[in-house]
């Protein structure tokens, strides 16, 4: 079966200073990945998306993901956080299923960035 | 709206009644889902309609749960006799198609039940 396991919960990082938020999936074949955000009291947003067209993906204020399929990861990262990050963070893969689908989400990181 | 609207979007109901959410996806979107979120335990899928295909049913907790989607568009999700567990926010979402294209989410249904 398909999913994604978010390796922290929590992520704390300094104004400036670099983002790198974990996420590995697991797939008996080549996914379809996304990374999502939710701001406080806002609906979720896409961030970015893998569908193997390119190993590394550039996505929306900054962020950019690579899919390394030995190591089965799909990291988030950000060279240098801004407050305006803080947020969740949810690794996604799509499943598709006998003419269904759906995506299945991680259980989340909570970013927080501090001055 | 250019947006996915749920309405409403706060619910305060007591323990037994039923409710029932509201989904207008954005126009042309054949695909729709409903997704659950509860505190500390990520998106729990619960549904997916695609076109005038059966719907793809399979996340629904229990079958206190159901949900319709009259003509293609407006999608109503409904929970009879609802539960305190049943407390959390209700989010839909709509796409173009199948495939690689993304989702596009409400900003959901906060669902208190006490």
């Amino acid at each position: 079966a398909q999913s994604v396991t978010q390796l922290d919960s929590h992520v704390s990082v300094s104004e400036g200073t670099p983002v790198l938020l974990r996420c590995n999936y697991s797939s008996s074949y080549s996914p379809s990945l996304f990374w999502y955000v939710q701001h406080p009291n806002k609906g979720l947003q896409l961030l970015l998306k893998y569908t193997s067209a390119a190993t590394l993906v550039k996505g929306i204020n900054g962020f950019e993901a690579e899919f390394k399929k030995s190591e089965t990861s799909f990291h988030l990262t950000k060279p240098s956080a801004h407050m305006s990050d803080a947020a969740e963070y949810f690794c996604v893969v799509r499943l598709t299923q006998g003419g269904s689908e759906k995506l299945v989400f991680g259980k989340g990181t909570k970013l927080t960035v501090n001055p | 709206g250019a947006g996915v609207s749920q309405s409403p979007s706060n619910k305060v109901t007591e323990k037994g009644k039923d409710v029932e959410l509201r989904c207008d996806p954005i126009s042309g979107h054949t695909a729709l889902y409903w997704y659950r979120q509860s505190l500390g335990q990520g998106l729990e899928f619960l549904i997916y309609f695609q076109g005038n295909s059966a719907p793809d049913k399979s996340g629904l907790p229990s079958d206190r749960f159901s949900a319709e989607r009259t003509g293609g568009s407006v999608s109503t999700l409904t929970i009879q006799r609802t539960q305190q567990e049943d407390s959390a926010v209700y989010l839909c979402a709509s796409s173009p198609r199948q495939g690689n294209s993304p989702l596009h989410f409400g900003n959901g249904t906060r669902l208190t039940v006490t």
